[in-house]
């Protein structure tokens, strides 16, 4: 089976763009989830969702939202785009809410 | 929402030996999942212990649960120096999001 994909890899934008970030889960998974890894902060949860509808919410500006698709696939949005949104972009899909996860590579994202 | 909190935030060990990292938590959970992740890349699951299992084994790894005192280690046997990586765990209530602690840093000396 093919993992997880995130595209695209690597992204570079300016402060005030907006970005949107694609993620491509596990054959069969219905859950993906999203997260931000930046040095000082961790590992931040952003969002997890199941069968098109957001399950959980972690405490992001509204300027983070997200979306399923009926295939599963899923993207992130961020809209005026800050230095301090500068991070890995993760997305790991897993088949129901609560079960192993599966990571992706990750976008990682630099706002200049 | 439930955070795992690893201890200790960082180990330093040498190739050969063991390494124990441990997690606590707050609240009832469903299940416990230990992570790890490599610089820079993406996590890999690495086990899931249920609340109704108090060990559990996957090759050079070795997972314990105490539902009582809230908490579970990760035993990595025999190290490499290809386990330097960070682990992070991952409890898990029932329709609740997943919040990863900062986890432990392991590195092992070849």
């Amino acid at each position: 089976k093919a993992g997880v994909t995130q595209t695209p890899r690597y992204l570079i934008k300016t402060r005030g763009q907006q970005v949107t970030l694609s993620c491509s889960p596990i054959s069969g998974h219905r859950s993906v989830s999203w997260y931000q890894q930046t040095p000082g902060q961790g590992l931040q949860f952003l969002f997890e969702y199941f069968s098109e509808t957001q399950r959980n919410k972690g405490n992001f500006p509204g300027r983070f939202s997200g979306r399923q698709f009926s295939n599963s696939r899923s993207e992130m949005n961020v809209s005026t785009l800050e230095l301090g949104d500068s991070a890995l972009y993760l997305c790991a899909s897993s088949l129901a809410l609560g079960n192993e996860q599966f990571f992706g590579p990750g976008t990682r994202l630099t706002v200049l | 929402s439930q955070q795992g909190e690893e201890d200790p935030q960082a180990l330093s060990i040498q190739e050969g030996e063991n390494a124990t990292m441990n997690c606590s938590y707050k609240t009832s959970i469903n299940n416990l999942q230990w992570y790890r992740q490599n610089s820079g890349r993406g996590l890999v699951h690495l086990i899931l212990i249920r609340s109704n299992e108090r060990e559990k084994h996957s090759g050079r790894l070795r997972v314990t649960l105490d539902t009582s005192k809230k908490s579970s280690s990760l035993l990595i046997t025999a190290s490499r120096a290809a386990d330097t990586a960070s682990y992070f765990c991952a409890p898990h209530t029932g329709g609740f999001k997943t919040i990863f602690g900062a986890g432990t840093r392991l590195f092992v000396k070849a």
